[in-house]
C-alpha cells in the first residue's frame, strides 16, 4: 500500500464552487506540506503543517485554506475555486528532525472550468 | 522566491547512453535532493545529499553534492526506456525552516 495516498485523483469543478483535496499518510511522519505543479513553473509550496497545531502558509498560500485534522491527515480546501486553480495538486511528507527529504503522493490533477 | 537553475530543460539520448544534469544557484545548499516523476505520478526520491563533495549513488543514477555548495549534479549511466521522466533537483537553505527550493525539472526522453 502507499505511504501518502490522496483523494481524489482527478476532480473537475465549476467556478466558484467549494472543493476538498485529502491527504493521508502511514509513514508516521509529522510534517505534511501542499505544493501545486504547473507546466513550466515547478512545484510551488502552499501551505505546510509541522504538527496538528502548527499552519504556515507557503509561496502561494492566497485561494487555498488548509486543515490538519491529524497527525496522518491534512487536506487542502480552495474555498471559490477559479480556472487559475487548475493544477497538479501533491501532499508530502517528512520526518521531524535531521532530514529534509519529502516523500510525495500520487497527485490530485483539479481542472476548474 | 529563490529558484534553482536546472540544466538542460529536455534531453533527448539513445538507449545505452550516459547523461548528465545540474542544478545551480546563487545561494548556498545545505541539502540537494534528486526526484523522478513519471507522467500522472508524483515525485519520488532517488538520492539525497548532505554534505559538500558528497557523491552517492543508487544503482545506475550518481549524484554529487558540488564542493561550492551552490550547485548539484545528476549523472544516469547506460540509459534504459524506463528512465523517461522528468528529473527534478531541490534544495534546502539554512534558517529555510524544512522548506525545499525546487528546480523546474529535466524531461528526459530515452530513444529505443
Amino acid at each position: 500500500d502507499a505511504d501518502v495516498t490522496q483523494t481524489p485523483r482527478n476532480r473537475i469543478t465549476k467556478t466558484g464552487k467549494r472543493i476538498m483535496l485529502e491527504c493521508s499518510q502511514t509513514k508516521g511522519h509529522d510534517r505534511m506540506y501542499w505544493y501545486r505543479q504547473d507546466p513550466g513553473l515547478g512545484l510551488r509550496l502552499i501551505y505546510y503543517s509541522f504538527d496538528v497545531k502548527d499552519i504556515n502558509k507557503g509561496e502561494i498560500s492566497d485561494g487555498y485554506s488548509v486543515s490538519r485534522q491529524a497527525q496522518a491527515k491534512f487536506s487542502l480546501s480552495l474555498e471559490s475555486a477559479i480556472p487559475n486553480q487548475t493544477a497538479l495538486y501533491f501532499c508530502a511528507t517528512s520526518t521531524a528532525g535531521g532530514s529534509y527529504e519529502q516523500y510525495f503522493g500520487p497527485g490530485t490533477r483539479l481542472t476548474v472550468t | 522566491g529563490q529558484q534553482l537553475n536546472q540544466s538542460p530543460q529536455s534531453m533527448f539520448i539513445q538507449e545505452g547512453e550516459d547523461v548528465s544534469m545540474n542544478c545551480t544557484s546563487s545561494s548556498i545548499f545545505n541539502t540537494w535532493l534528486w526526484y523522478k516523476q513519471d507522467p500522472g505520478e508524483g515525485p519520488v526520491l532517488l538520492i539525497a545529499l548532505y554534505k559538500a563533495g558528497e557523491l552517492t549513488s543508487n544503482g545506475r543514477l550518481t549524484a554529487q553534492f558540488g564542493t561550492t555548495r551552490k550547485d548539484s549534479f545528476l549523472n544516469i549511466s547506460a540509459s534504459i526506456p524506463s528512465d523517461v521522466g522528468i528529473y527534478f533537483c531541490a534544495g534546502q537553505r539554512g534558517g529555510s525552516n524544512y522548506k525545499l527550493t525546487f528546480g523546474k525539472g529535466t524531461l528526459l526522453t530515452v530513444n529505443p
